[in-house]
């Protein structure tokens, strides 16, 4: 059974501070990541994928990933109220997305 | 492009009723997801297509669930009869992917509005 672990928080933050989401994963096979953003009634939106060990930026975002831990991180800079929503982590497995429950954030104003 | 359309976006239903979802892809892809997100389970897939073909069911829940892909532009969702505990929000996604090998890119899944399914 494949699994995907995260922090359901929730995460709470300060406006301006760096927020860090972290997802553990069990498919060592899995070769790419992706983070997905869910607002609360809205449906799960693509903010970043990852498929090297290291680091990617995109903006305010960087993925961290880091395949022999199976260990995957997201951290928000500058965190707004506006990047409050649910996190979820996706990995791969078996030509498919398992996603994590989530891990709720909350920045304050 | 208008993105993955779902249809209806609110149900309320009474156990036992017929429900049935659905949902239209984006134009040009070639795999279709169903979830299921509920607060204790979270997100979880219930079957997927891929060229109009289903390619794994294992997380339909029960002989209740079906669904169909009849052409490249269209999917239904069924549970016959509908119970309580299917209360839920179920999201449809599609993506663009390049194969089935598990050791690929899994391409980005886009989704849905999804359907609050309410049954009472």
């Amino acid at each position: 059974q494949k699994e995907v672990e995260q922090n359901s928080g929730p995460l709470s933050v300060p406006e301006g501070a760096i927020a860090s989401l972290n997802c553990t994963y069990s498919d060592r096979g899995s070769q790419s990541f992706f983070w997905y953003r869910q607002y609360s009634g809205k449906s799960p939106e693509l903010i970043m994928s990852i498929y090297s060990n290291g680091d990617k930026e995109d903006g305010r975002f960087t993925a961290q990933l880091n395949k022999a831990s199976q260990y995957v991180s997201l951290l928000i800079r500058d965190s707004q109220p506006s990047d409050s929503a649910t996190y979820l982590c996706a990995p791969p497995s078996q030509g498919n997305l398992i996603f994590g429950k989530g891990t709720k954030l909350s920045v304050k104003p | 492009d208008a993105g993955v359309i779902q249809s209806p976006r609110h149900e309320v239903t009474e156990m036992g009723q017929e429900v049935t979802l659905r949902c239209k892809p984006i134009s040009g892809h070639n795999s279709l997801f169903w979830y299921r997100q509920t607060m204790m389970r979270g997100l979880e897939l219930l079957i997927y297509f891929n060229n109009n073909v289903p390619i794994d069911d294992s997380g339909m829940p029960e002989d209740r669930f079906s669904a169909k892909m009849p052409n490249a532009s269209f999917s239904t969702l069924k549970i016959q009869p509908s119970e309580p505990r299917d209360s839920a929000v179920y999201f449809c996604a599609s993506s663009l992917r390049r194969g089935l090998n598990h050791n690929s890119n899994t391409d980005t899944q886009y989704f849905g509005p999804g359907t609050r399914l309410t049954v009472l």
